[in-house]
């Protein structure tokens, strides 16, 4: 199985700041990557598809890019709404398996 | 208004078994993969098994496989997980999810979640 590995595990940052969140694949998937965000007791919220899509109503601040064995995530400018776990996911195959998460805290 | 609501939950003894449900509303059910998805306390998200539309093809994750079973009725709108011989490590909240609203492979990026419900393996 292709395997996903996130890095950092955790980061924390200041409001405004530029945040960055990298997703590496054992081997090569395409641009079959989503990433959720997940606030802490709520439900896994999809941010993007396809790599760099944005799901509808997602801020704008959000973007992804990347393809093949390398992705990120970015968020322009962090706001205190964005303390959150993020998790990337690839389903180029079966199984469409998860990053481990990222948790993103405000400085 | 799409929804997917899942029951079932509960504490149950290792070993033991439990059913799971998730019902549908809002949208055509029977085209759509559907998946349960979950995650222990403290933990990531893991993907344990998914649901042709039809009902024709499943697939399971190692960690479930031949113990839990993912089945579905297309006229009640209702997806199923019947989990058996059940273990400490498979607590966790159960998330039933598809890919509704993008376009693309239906194997991911899944844009409608349930609330979850909560299953507990404990003596």
């Amino acid at each position: 199985d292709i395997q996903m590995t996130q890095s950092p595990s955790s980061l924390s940052a200041s409001v405004g700041d530029r945040v960055t969140i990298t997703c590496r694949a054992s081997q090569g998937i395409s641009n079959y990557l989503a990433w959720y965000q997940q606030k802490p007791g709520k439900v896994p919220k999809l941010l993007i598809y396809a790599a760099s899509t944005l799901q509808s109503g997602v801020p704008s601040r959000f973007s992804g890019s990347g393809s093949g064995t390398d992705f990120t995530l970015t968020i322009s400018s962090l706001q205190p709404e964005d303390v959150a776990t993020y998790y990337c996911q690839k389903y180029y195959s079966a199984p469409p398996t998860f990053g481990q998460g990222t948790k993103v805290e405000i400085k | 208004e799409v929804q997917l609501v899942e029951s079932g939950g509960g504490l149950v003894q290792p070993g033991g078994s439990l059913r799971l449900s998730c019902a549908a509303s809002g949208f055509t059910f029977s085209t759509y993969n559907m998946n349960w998805v979950r995650q222990a306390p403290g933990k990531g998200l893991e993907w344990v098994a998914v649901i042709s539309g039809s009902g024709d093809n499943t697939n399971y994750a190692d960690s479930v496989k031949g113990r839990f079973t993912i089945s579905r009725d297309n006229s009640k709108s209702t997806l199923h997980l019947q989990m058996n011989s059940l273990r400490a490590e498979d607590t966790a909240v159960y998330y039933c999810a598809s890919r509704y609203y993008s376009s693309g492979s239906s194997l991911g990026a899944f844009d409608i979640w349930g609330q979850g419900t909560m299953v507990t393996v404990s003596s």
